[in-house]
């Protein structure tokens, strides 16, 4: 089972920061948030992800809380395209263990 | 470019028949995965493999067969055991254990019985 919880829709005004919330009250100490998004019919996207400290790169930004148990994605400047399903995931740092998704956020970005 | 590809994108079944799903990676990645995704529904582990000519079952590998003879390489084989094969598929592959990679998805394949 996925050890995430999400809400499981969300709306945002194009041009509004999106802010995506994630519970992962049993997080253990080796593994780290990830998120991914999966637009209609395609292949989920790696966004980013984090441990303890918070994350920026060219998508979005990670803030994680100083006791791990909740996270925020936040999309400063959504668009249209940005209407995807989100999956907030967490697991151990290993490049091949599979992921656990959960049924992620669906974030509608309305004009 | 490097990247996944997975083919057919779309693809018939008519019942009692075996069908094989195409994952490609030209990423150099050691591990390759199988996902089975429903409607509304997040992604379900099918099998998975970490090296060459080694694989493991995930949660629902029921009814699946794959096979690892090349890297790149991770065909997934739907058999007629499968009862309810209609489903979008996908393949990712990432690096070894111990990277701090993310795993890259393939555009998946879309499966439907006749």
């Amino acid at each position: 089972d996925a050890k995430t919880t999400q809400p499981p829709s969300m709306d945002c005004a194009e041009g509004r920061a999106a802010n995506l919330p994630c519970n992962h009250s049993t997080i253990s100490g080796n593994e780290y948030v990830y998120w991914y998004r999966q637009i209609h019919s395609q292949g989920p996207q790696y966004i980013i992800h984090g441990l303890k400290n918070n994350e920026t790169n060219e998508m979005a930004s990670l803030i994680i809380t100083e006791d791990r148990k909740s996270s925020t994605l936040i999309l400063p400047h959504a668009t249209l395209r940005d209407t995807a399903v989100y999956y907030c995931i967490v697991r151990v740092l290993s490049g091949n263990t599979p992921l656990v998704f959960g049924k992620g956020t669906r974030l509608s970005v309305i004009a | 470019d490097g990247g996944i590809t997975q083919s057919p994108k779309y693809l018939f079944r008519k019942e009692g028949q075996n069908v094989t799903l195409s994952c490609e990676q030209n990423l150099n990645h050691d591990a390759m995965y199988w996902y089975r995704q429903d409607p509304g529904q997040g992604l379900r582990l099918i099998y998975y493999s970490q090296i060459v000519n080694d694989f493991q079952k995930g949660d629902i590998a029921e009814g699946y067969s794959v096979s690892r003879e090349k890297k790149e390489s991770f065909p997934l084989t739907v058999t007629s055991a499968q009862k309810n094969p209609t489903a979008f598929y996908l393949c990712a592959s990432s690096l070894a254990r111990g990277n701090n990679q993310p795993q890259h998805f393939g555009d998946g394949t879309r499966l439907s019985i006749l």
